[in-house]
């Protein structure tokens, strides 16, 4: 079965610093998605960014990207420049690539970041 | 207001009981999700309809089931609870189907085991 794993319950960043969060993941397939996702206070779940495993190129959005390690199994998100309006709960999540049927979708436990002013 | 209505607010009930939790999505979304979020364990996605059909689905119980009506509000059925079903229990709406767009959540049902 697929697992997620986010091992930082809780996060800090200085406003304008960089942080980066952790995400591992399990899974015998050889084709799926990763996402991370953002949860503000409003609860609305936001995509920051998602990577196709069966791209080497690290998905990149912004001041967010991704350092993807398919063999290692790691998925982790960088902030560049972090601002006040990035505090949130963030998400770490895996997708199976299934054409049809139901997919498999599997969340992490998620981190809260907090951006210090 | 997210648009997302969850009823009932509130549910106590015992070990071994069955309980229906109710979600109407935003006006315009197909994609109703449901997650489980608990102290120990955060959240925990379990499944997805899209437009009547099941989409996704994650480490949902065998004991638990859910389904999404032509009208597209969705009931998520839990049965032979067990105290560690104490949780709140969120539904959220999307437009898409594959966890691109927003999910807009509901206030939660929280179900407590006696």
């Amino acid at each position: 079965a697929q697992t997620v794993t986010q091992s930082q319950p809780e996060m800090s960043v200085q406003e304008a610093e960089t942080v980066t969060l952790s995400c591992t993941y399990d899974t015998s397939e050889s084709d799926y998605y990763l996402f991370w996702y953002k949860q503000p206070p409003s609860r609305q779940m936001i995509l920051v960014i998602r990577q196709e495993a069966y791209k080497q190129q690290n998905a990149t959005e912004n001041r967010f990207s991704v350092n993807f390690q398919k063999a290692a199994k790691s998925f982790s998100l960088k902030i560049s420049d972090s601002q006040l309006g990035d505090a949130a709960m963030y998400f770490c999540a895996y997708r199976s690539a299934t054409t049809s049927g139901t997919y498999k979708y599997i969340f992490g436990t998620g981190t809260r970041l907090k951006v210090l002013a | 207001d997210s648009g997302v209505t969850q009823t009932p607010k509130h549910l106590i009930t015992a070990t071994g009981q069955r309980v229906t939790l109710r979600c109407s999505p935003r006006s315009g979304d197909l994609s109703v999700y449901w997650y489980q979020q608990s102290l120990d364990q955060g959240l925990q996605f379990l499944i997805q309809y899209y437009n009547g059909e099941e989409r996704a689905k994650g480490n949902i119980l065998e004991r638990f089931s859910a389904q999404q009506f032509p009208d597209l509000h969705s009931e998520l059925n839990l049965s032979s609870l067990e105290l560690g079903d104490s949780a709140l229990y969120f539904c959220a709406s999307s437009v898409g189907e594959t966890g691109m767009s927003p999910q807009h959540f509901g206030d939660g049902t929280r179900l407590s085991i006696l």
